[in-house]
């Protein structure tokens, strides 16, 4: 029973160099979003998905890039990291329709030095 | 301009104590949903409830409670009798466009912390 698998935990990157947050998951749904979780900001919308081939910026999406060629899988990228992407990145995914929640993933701890 | 309000940073109770959690939003749509999460020390986020904009009646489940009021555009989280095991970060959002959960407005979050 995975729901939203998201990897990896931690990284530690140094400024200028790209990587890839995975997420993935099994249940189907056909909304997917990621968010980013700074102190005293709550969460907040990077990029989000209706659907395989459709993608849209969300609150802060300067530096992020995302594409959703699966139902399955939003993986996000980080084109050239930069010490303010350092946060706690959230995946999420959610079925289509009004009476749902949001299922999280576990969460990525990423520091940049 | 979508927005959720938790004035509250950080609130610190004693066991048994009742605590109530504010959230304040804003929203021009006339269908939206609000939730709670809870998000843990070990960094989870757990959902709580959901209340959509048609429906004001208040909630309870166990310990918790759920004030939903349009007319001052709040939903309000109480916990009764709180144990050491609530401490963690609760989260209120606002799910707006007719319930895209895809795209939820987060509140900054409440730091709750009970003490034995």
């Amino acid at each position: 029973n995975a729901g939203v698998t998201q990897t990896p935990k931690f990284q530690v990157l140094k400024t200028g160099q790209s990587m890839t947050l995975q997420c993935a998951q099994d249940m189907n749904h056909e909304y997917m979003s990621w968010y980013r979780q700074d102190p005293g900001m709550g969460l907040r919308l990077i990029h989000y998905s209706v659907g395989a081939g459709i993608t849209d910026q969300g609150e802060v999406p300067n530096g992020y890039n995302v594409s959703r060629s699966t139902t399955e899988d939003f993986p996000l990228r980080l084109l050239s990291a930069a010490p303010s992407q350092t946060s706690v990145y959230f995946c999420a995914s959610s079925p289509r329709g009004p009476n749902t929640e949001a299922f999280f993933g576990q969460g990525t701890r990423l520091t940049v030095v | 301009a979508q927005k959720v309000t938790q004035a509250q940073t950080e609130i610190s109770v004693v066991e048994k104590e009742d605590v109530t959690l504010d959230c304040v939003y804003e929203t021009r749509d006339t269908t939206y949903y609000l939730f709670w999460y809870k998000q843990p020390p070990s960094g989870e986020l757990v959902f709580l409830i959901r209340r959509n904009s048609f429906d004001e009646q208040n909630e309870i489940s166990g310990r918790y409670s759920w004030n939903f009021q349009k007319s001052t555009s709040s939903f309000n989280f109480t916990i009764t009798a709180s144990q050491v095991v609530d401490s963690a970060v609760y989260f209120c959002a606002l799910s707006p466009e007719r319930g895209n959960t895809g795209k939820l407005i987060f509140g900054q979050g409440t730091t709750l912390q009970v003490k034995p």
